[in-house]
C-alpha cells in the first residue's frame, strides 16, 4: 500500500518548456488535488476532482491544466513554465464522502525553471 | 469566507520543554480545523483534526489542541519537546459543504537539545 505517489521527485525546466507532474492513490479516494507550496505562504490549491470526471479549479490555477485520467490518476501539466512557477507541488487525496476526511499527501515535486 | 493566521515563523524550544503553536481562524459557518506537520522533504501528514465532536482533541506523537469558538483559536501543544519534532507545522481550516481546505503559513519548530 504505497499511499499517494509523485513523480517525478526533482525537475528543472528552461522557461517556455512545458511538462506534466504524475499522480496515483491506492487507496480507493474520490477526490485528488494538486497544491503548490511556497516559502512563507503555506499550501494553496492549485485544481482539485472532487471525483472521477470531474476537476475544478482552487485558488491559483493559472497557467496550469489538469486531467483525472480515472480514479487513480490525477496530472498537472505546465504548457509553458515560467518562472514564478518554481515551486514544490503537492498531491493529495481524500475520501470525501465528508468535509472533514483527511487529505493524504504525497512526498512531492520540487520544480526549478529557469 | 474562511482563512487562518499562524503568527510568527519559527518557534525554537529545548528538548523537554513546552511546545506551543499558535492558529487564529476565521470562518463564516462552523469550522473544521486541522494541524498537519511536515518533516524535511517530506508531504504532510495529518496530526489532528476538530470535527465538532470534543473541543479538546488528541493526535499523534503526544500532541494536543483546543478549540476555543470565543478566541477563534486552535493552538496546538505538548507537554515535553522531542527532537523529533522539529518541523514543520501547518494549521488548516474548512467549512460547510463544497468548501476547501484552507492552509495557514506554518511555522518551523526547531527542538535544542
Amino acid at each position: 500500500n504505497a499511499g499517494v505517489t509523485q513523480t517525478p521527485k526533482f525537475q528543472v525546466l528552461k522557461t517556455g518548456q512545458s511538462m506534466t507532474l504524475q499522480c496515483a492513490q491506492d487507496m480507493n479516494h474520490n477526490s485528488m488535488y494538486w497544491y503548490r507550496q511556497d516559502p512563507g505562504m503555506g499550501l494553496r490549491l492549485i485544481y482539485y476532482s472532487a471525483s472521477e470526471g470531474t476537476t475544478d479549479k482552487g485558488e491559483v490555477p493559472n497557467g496550469y491544466n489538469v486531467s483525472r485520467l480515472n480514479k487513480r490518476e490525477f496530472s498537472l501539466r505546465l504548457e509553458s513554465a515560467a518562472p514564478s512557477q518554481t515551486s514544490v507541488y503537492f498531491c493529495a487525496s481524500s475520501d470525501s464522502r465528508h468535509v472533514t476526511d483527511t487529505q493524504y499527501f504525497g512526498p512531492g515535486t520540487r520544480l526549478t525553471v529557469l | 469566507a474562511q482563512s487562518v493566521t499562524q503568527l510568527g515563523s519559527h518557534v525554537s524550544v529545548s528538548e523537554g520543554a513546552l511546545v506551543l503553536l499558535r492558529c487564529n481562524y476565521s470562518s463564516s459557518v462552523p469550522p473544521y480545523l486541522f494541524w498537519y506537520v511536515q518533516y524535511p522533504n517530506q508531504g504532510l501528514q495529518l496530526l489532528l483534526k476538530y470535527t465538532s465532536a470534543a473541543t479538546l482533541v488528541k493526535g499523534i506523537n503526544g500532541f494536543e489542541a483546543e478549540f476555543k469558538k470565543s478566541e477563534t483559536s486552535f493552538h496546538l501543544t505538548k507537554p515535553s519537546a522531542h527532537m523529533s519534532d522539529a518541523a514543520e507545522y501547518f494549521c488548516a481550516v474548512t467549512g460547510g459543504a463544497n468548501s476547501k481546505l484552507t492552509f495557514g503559513k506554518g511555522i518551523t519548530l526547531s527542538v535544542r537539545p
